[in-house]
């Protein structure tokens, strides 16, 4: 099992949708969470990090539930300029770091 | 403010041969990750520089080495290309080392073609 598991999609809904991703991860040590987002041969940009109290930025609401261990992305009033890959990074921090990213889950945004 | 950058932007190789990769961290930050990204999957951690030491390492063989100086910037060497080492590979920095929740950037990566 990966450490950090992500639906591939892609996602395709419609401008104006609500869309839902999320991420599941296995440490349960694990203890920073991020929402990065990636454009087509571009590098990944920080989207917002997920804070156990839930966070909003705009129509984008992260949402963290540790004791089933995953992460969610919600997007709503979805934009054409919202398409891209959303990639979810887990980091824990020990002896043995880790920050690992998850595959990222496709997003196309149809007129 | 200068973000990360990173040369060259291409590169190609054959199998056998050596290769180096460059990174300036963003202005202010003194921690420097790499990562490999291949091709529909997300970037995997190779390790990170702190302090002109490596201070995490993920999954990978000794083949990949890297560099710290003391303005921060950073090297990425893998010796003996491997096919399967075609790839983009990304810097990220950020400030405080590991165990820092402080935000990484991204440069705009290097893609390695290994032939």
């Amino acid at each position: 099992r990966k450490e950090v598991e992500q639906d591939p999609g892609p996602f395709n809904v419609p401008e104006g949708a609500t869309v839902a991703f999320n991420c599941t991860y296995s440490n349960s040590a694990s203890q920073s969470f991020f929402w990065y987002r990636q454009d087509c041969r571009k590098e990944p940009k920080l989207l917002m990090s997920v804070y156990s109290s839930g966070n909003e930025d705009g129509r984008f609401t992260a949402q963290l539930n540790r004791a089933s261990q995953y992460i969610s992305l919600l997007i709503r009033d979805s934009k054409l300029s919202d398409s891209a890959t959303y990639l979810c990074v887990v980091t824990t921090y020990s002896s043995a770091s880790k920050i690992i990213f998850g595959s990222g889950t496709r997003l196309s945004i149809r007129p | 403010d200068a973000g990360v950058t990173q040369s060259p932007t291409h590169l190609i190789k054959t199998r056998g041969q050596q290769v180096t990769l460059r990174c300036s961290p963003k202005s202010g930050h003194d921690t420097v990750s790499w990562y490999q990204q291949a091709l529909g999957q997300g970037p995997q951690f190779i390790f990170q520089y702190y302090e002109e030491e490596e201070r995490q390492r993920g999954n990978f063989p000794d083949r990949f080495s890297g560099h710290q100086f003391p303005n921060y910037s950073s090297e990425l060497n893998v010796n003996a290309l491997l096919l399967g080492d075609s790839a983009l590979y990304l810097c990220a920095s950020s400030l405080g080392g590991g165990g820092s929740t402080d935000t990484q950037y991204f440069g705009p990566g290097t893609r390695l073609t290994v032939l």
